[in-house]
């Protein structure tokens, strides 16, 4: 069964840093395209970064440019999301997804993760 | 960058009804969508790729098409479980976006 299950979201100080993980298994984790998706309280969804399998290409929103890093360890089965400069606007729950495509690229998700909550506040 | 214009935003209908949900996207890009469901404090679920195809284990009753730029979402008879928010997604090329989203209530 394929899952995904992101960790490290909490409250944090605008200008601050946090970590998200999203650990997978179920699935050949390092033949998969994988994506942040996050969502803001009460809006709809915005797609953050994605990274190729091998990590060799990353793609992001240019709200987060230059201040989110997505990365990725396949030994460890792990997708990560290195946030920082943080803005109140970036208060929300962060998903990680899966690609459709094994070894290919569809830029659709097939699973999710239940997310995990990001607020930015004073 | 792709905008996808999704509307209507809600939409009142009862089960049994026939529900159709439209994006329209600033410029072509062919049959590169998705269609996502989205229930409260649940993560997002792929109901249809490329355009119109189902996503395996999906309800035959959920369908899609495509027509230069705008794509549509039917859903034909619906049920309890569809009462849902549904975003269409531009899958063409980064930074990838979705439509604003449709509630079903």
């Amino acid at each position: 069964e394929v899952q995904l299950v992101e960790s490290g979201g909490g409250l944090v100080q605008p200008g601050g840093s946090l970590r998200l993980s999203c650990a997978a298994s179920g699935f050949t984790f390092g033949r998969f395209w994988m994506t942040w998706v996050r969502q803001a309280p009460g809006k709809g969804l915005e797609w953050v970064a994605s990274i190729k399998q091998d990590g060799s290409e990353t793609y992001y929103a240019d709200s987060v440019e230059g201040r989110f890093t997505i990365s990725r360890d396949n030994a460890k089965n792990s997708l990560y999301l290195q946030m920082n400069s943080l803005r109140v606007e970036d208060t929300a729950v962060y998903y990680c997804a899966r690609d459709r495509g094994e070894e290919e690229l569809w830029l659709v998700w097939d699973y999710w993760g239940q997310g995990t909550m990001v607020s930015v506040s004073s | 960058d792709i905008q996808m214009t999704q509307f209507p935003s809600s939409v009142s209908a009862s089960v049994g009804d026939r529900v159709t949900i439209t994006c329209r996207a600033s410029q072509e890009f062919g049959r590169w969508s998705a269609w996502y469901q989205q229930k409260p404090g649940k993560a997002p679920k792929l109901l249809i790729y490329a355009a119109s195809t189902l996503q395996s284990g999906v309800p035959s009753r959920f369908s899609a098409s495509a027509s230069g730029t705008h794509f549509t979402l039917t859903i034909s008879s619906l049920q309890p479980e569809d009462f849902a928010t549904y975003y269409c997604q531009q899958a063409k090329s980064f930074p990838l976006t979705f439509g604003g989203g449709t509630k079903v209530e």
